[in-house]
């Protein structure tokens, strides 16, 4: 079980630019969550989908942030332009619920470090 | 509203001395409750879960955790602290009807000395 997968670890850009961050969920899971972590604010869920489809965006700090999720092994959170207060650490999970009901524990990639200038 | 509180921003222990890292939540209903553990850049890792049944659940790492109904408290445990526990714990709720989103805790830093 190779995990889940993030793309890339490490990314520096100027403020303006559009970022992508990427996300590979472990194969046969069905949910797939974005969160932020920061020293000010901890933890934060951004966005989480079932079965491909979003469930809860309101997380999402605004319309600078997008993700989407084309296919049951693919996600991306894309933020344009990017601003500085952006920079933190971008972790996806994954992880198996069924209907409403989820006692599987979240899987977590490693997670994206962003630095936004 | 939903919530999880962990008190304590950062636990210090003696290696070999039993550690606690303290947990509590509202929520309604019968909650499925989890602890994580997280590395220095690393993602986070699950170390156990109360679903139902026993109130004492053993985890990952000679970790466990107590589940108290009356109290709605769910601490983490361990009976001898090693250094390399040292690290940030984070305690999360599931409220039935949340379709798998977790709820997470502020996180405790717990820093092991030698």
């Amino acid at each position: 079980d190779a995990g889940v997968i993030q793309s890339p670890r490490h990314e520096v850009t100027e403020m303006g630019q559009e970022v992508t961050l990427r996300c590979k969920p472990i194969s046969g899971h069905n949910s797939l969550f974005w969160y932020r972590q920061t020293m000010m604010r901890g933890l934060e869920l951004l966005i989480y989908f079932n079965n491909n489809v979003p469930i809860d965006d309101s997380g999402m700090p605004e319309d600078r942030f997008s993700a989407k999720m084309p296919n049951a092994s693919f996600s991306t959170l894309k933020i344009q332009p990017s601003e500085p207060r952006d920079s933190a650490v971008y972790f996806c999970a994954s992880s198996y619920g069924q209907g409403e009901y989820s006692n599987q524990p979240q899987h977590f990639g490693d997670g994206t470090r962003l630095s936004i200038l | 509203a939903q919530s999880v509180a962990q008190p304590e921003d950062q636990v210090n222990v003696a290696e070999g001395n039993p550690l606690t890292v303290k947990c509590t939540y509202s929520v309604s209903g019968n909650p499925y409750l989890f602890w994580y553990v997280q590395y220095p850049n690393r993602g986070l890792q699950f170390l156990l879960k109360y679903i139902t049944g026993d109130n004492l659940v053993k985890g990952s790492y000679g970790f466990e955790a107590e589940f108290n109904k009356s109290q709605t408290s769910f601490h983490l445990k361990k009976p001898s602290a090693l250094v390399s526990d040292s690290a940030l714990y984070f305690c999360a709720v599931s409220p039935l009807g949340s379709a798998s989103k977790i709820i997470f805790g502020s996180g405790t830093r717990l820093s092991i000395r030698p």
